[in-house]
């Protein structure tokens, strides 16, 4: 049950374009379209974002979109707007009915 | 509106005891999923245990695997996390959630633990 890896920082400036990679293996990430992304403002609680893999839950902004090659599975959020700074964090299904998070990224919007 | 409100958490010695309880509100409770998840000062999320919506089948991180215990009492819609022999790591924020289409989309404020003698 090894934490998904996630660069511990990303950034961009308002209107670009930002990507946050999430690494796992073929137990987890590469082996389930079962990612989902979180987005946590600090003293919040998170919020989905993202779910099996590329699907947004209804009110979600549509700057907000997901992947997966093999197993990284990336969020990219285009468009950047300064609400957008926050802590981002992917998750997914483990073989062995497990859940396992990334460690986390902070996105900073320059 | 769809809620979850977590209580229970406080302080406890290494090795004692405490129950968390999640009470749901404006959803059909007994047809989902749960999740307790935590977080501890300053750190990243971390999945602790889940619950399938009859409360007959259970799965737990290991590092919580025969201390902690998840539990849901669906004619109440309350979930419980009941935590036996904690230790100083226990010590987080915890977040119980819904899951829907393996994804967990509504989250509780959190209730503090904070494990200390």
């Amino acid at each position: 049950q090894s934490a998904l890896t996630q660069p511990p920082s990303a950034s961009g400036s308002p209107g670009q374009s930002v990507t946050i990679s999430c690494t796992g293996t073929g137990t987890d990430v590469g082996a389930y379209d079962f990612v989902s992304w979180y987005q946590q403002h600090p003293g919040k609680a998170p919020k989905l974002i993202i779910y099996e893999v590329i699907k947004r839950p209804s009110g979600v902004p549509a700057r907000f979109s997901g992947s997966k090659s093999g197993s990284t599975a990336s969020l990219t959020v285009s468009e950047l707007q300064a609400e957008d700074e926050a802590y981002y964090y992917c998750s997914s299904f483990v073989a062995g009915d497990y859940w396992v998070f990334g460690g986390g990224t902070t996105l900073t919007v320059l | 509106e769809v809620q979850l409100l977590e209580s229970g958490g406080g302080l406890v010695q290494p090795g004692g005891s405490l129950r968390l309880s999640c009470a749901a509100s404006g959803f059909t409770f007994s047809q989902h999923w749960m999740y307790w998840v935590r977080q501890a000062p300053g750190k990243g999320l971390v999945w602790v245990a889940r619950l399938n919506n009859e409360g007959t089948s259970t799965t737990y991180a290991d590092f919580v695997k025969g201390r902690f215990t998840i539990s849901r009492d669906n004619t109440k819609n309350t979930l419980y996390l009941q935590m036996n022999n904690v230790r100083a790591e226990d010590t987080a924020q915890y977040f119980c959630a819904r899951n829907v289409a393996h994804g967990l989309d509504v989250w509780g404020q959190g209730t503090t633990v904070t494990v200390t003698s």
